[in-house]
């Protein structure tokens, strides 16, 4: 089983409608992040959150929210999809201490018409 | 303003030779480096990191080299295998804490049988 799970793998919606993007890990860690990947361009930072009560935006927060339900799960939520959100979403989680490596998921493509 | 630029998109290389992958940065303040790995479908996975008190890090057949001075990493990867074909990302953070990971746009390597 994968350490860090996406739900679902794909999404193809509408304009207008609401989205939850899911994300668990069986990890331990305490930090979760997501991030979003257009072509051609590199990963960049949504959200992460350091614990369950600490949540922090990224570089690309706008249109999106998030929650974290518990240690191993984050969720992001689009609350009005809108087609330059169509992109490929990656989870990751990483140890608290020091410099540790981020963990990804295999990432959801989400498509919105 | 893209802080990590991997200037190659792409990057072919005959297998067992060494393969070179370039990452140049902009911001000074950018202390610990990572290199991710990545196949169609897949998330990410980390590879190799490098902090800024090191110009060198080996881990098999992987040696991440920062040059600070210039602003400058690279991953070599000698011998090169066709599993190796993927797009690598490098990554870079502040502060000692990789919350906020940025990324470069990615080269896609394939190794020539």
């Amino acid at each position: 089983d994968a350490d860090v799970t996406q739900t679902p793998r794909n999404r193809i919606t509408k304009t207008g409608k609401r989205i939850m993007l899911e994300c668990s890990q069986t990890k331990g860690h305490d930090r979760m992040y997501w991030y979003r990947q257009d072509p051609g361009l590199g990963l960049r930072l949504i959200y992460y959150s350091f614990d369950v009560k600490d949540i922090n935006k990224g570089e690309i927060s706008d249109g999106y929210s998030v929650s974290r339900q518990a240690q191993a799960k984050f969720s992001l939520s689009l609350e009005s999809a809108i087609p330059n959100q169509t992109a490929l979403y990656f989870c990751a989680t990483s140890a608290p201490s020091g410099n540790q490596p981020q963990h990804f998921g295999d990432g959801t493509r989400l498509s919105i018409l | 303003d893209q802080q990590v630029k991997q200037n190659s998109p792409s990057l072919s290389v005959q297998e067992g030779r060494i393969s070179i992958l370039n990452c140049d940065y902009t911001n000074s303040m950018f202390d610990y480096f990572l290199w991710y790995k990545k196949y169609p479908a897949e998330g990410p996975t980390f590879l190799i990191s490098i902090s800024s008190i090191k110009d060198k890090n080996e881990d098999g057949r992987f040696t991440v080299f920062l040059n600070k001075s210039a602003k400058h990493l690279s991953l070599h990867i000698v011998p090169s295998q066709p599993g190796d074909s993927a797009v690598y990302f490098c990554a870079a953070a502040t502060n000692f804490g990789n919350e906020k990971l940025t990324f470069g746009t990615g080269t896609r390597l394939t190794i020539i049988p």
